[in-house]
């Protein structure tokens, strides 16, 4: 069966520091891979995603950037946080292009300090 | 632009009692609806997926209606219980490339006791 873990599940950063979230899943190969930000008491916002490795699309101009090592990998970085970068992040899979479900990971609480 | 409205924002009932959430989209073109089930400080857990063609699904307690028509959903959950408290989110799906999701901002359900 296929799993999706993300670490570390909490942080807290100050500003100005760098950031590197993770995000691999098993079970399954070549998925497509996504970024999510939710605010406090606000929907999801879709910030990347990724069809392959090295291939990555950005949905909204931010301080982070998002790379896909492996094909199982996604990784989520910043060089100098801001306080805005604040929320929880998660990180979701797709299977093949036939198959409409999204699955989510357990999330990282991020708190920029 | 692509949205997604539910309604209410936050709801309070008592365990055993039926509750309806709604969701408005102006997702187009149309591919397909989801209702999600998010715990707090968790990843989102798909309740049901509708297509086009779809008007009603269930999965247990929660049924999910959609009127491609009006552009409405709705999720009733029957005989509530304790563990029913969460976030209902509605996610919408566009027919394009990527089949990119559009998020409500969720129904936070209290069930209490």
């Amino acid at each position: 069966s296929q799993t999706i873990h993300q670490w570390p599940a909490t942080l807290v950063q100050p500003v100005g520091s760098p950031l590197s979230l993770e995000c691999t899943v098993e079970g399954t190969s070549n998925p497509n891979l996504y970024w999510y930000r939710q605010a406090a008491g606000r929907g999801l916002q879709l910030l990347f995603y990724s069809v392959g490795i090295g291939q990555i699309s950005s949905e909204v101009p931010q301080n982070l950037s998002a790379s896909r090592p492996q094909d199982r990998q996604f990784i989520l970085s910043s060089k100098k946080l801001l306080l805005s970068d604040s929320g929880f992040y998660l990180c979701a899979w797709k299977g093949d292009s036939l198959s409409y479900e999204q699955y989510f990971g357990p999330g990282t609480r991020l708190t920029v300090t | 632009k692509n949205q997604v409205e539910q309604s209410p924002q936050s709801l309070i009932i008592l365990e055993g009692k039926n509750c309806t959430l709604q969701c408005n989209y102006t997702v187009s073109p149309f591919s397909n609806l989801r209702w999600y089930k998010q715990d707090t400080g968790r990843g989102p857990v798909s309740l049901t997926i509708m297509t086009f063609s779809e008007n009603t699904k269930s999965n247990g307690r929660y049924t999910a209606t959609l009127d491609a028509d009006t552009k409405q959903s709705s999720l009733h959950i029957t005989a509530s219980q304790l563990s029913d408290s969460a976030s209902y989110i509605c996610v919408v799906s566009a027919r394009h490339a990527g089949n990119m999701l559009t998020f409500g901002g969720g129904t936070r359900l209290m069930v209490k006791p």
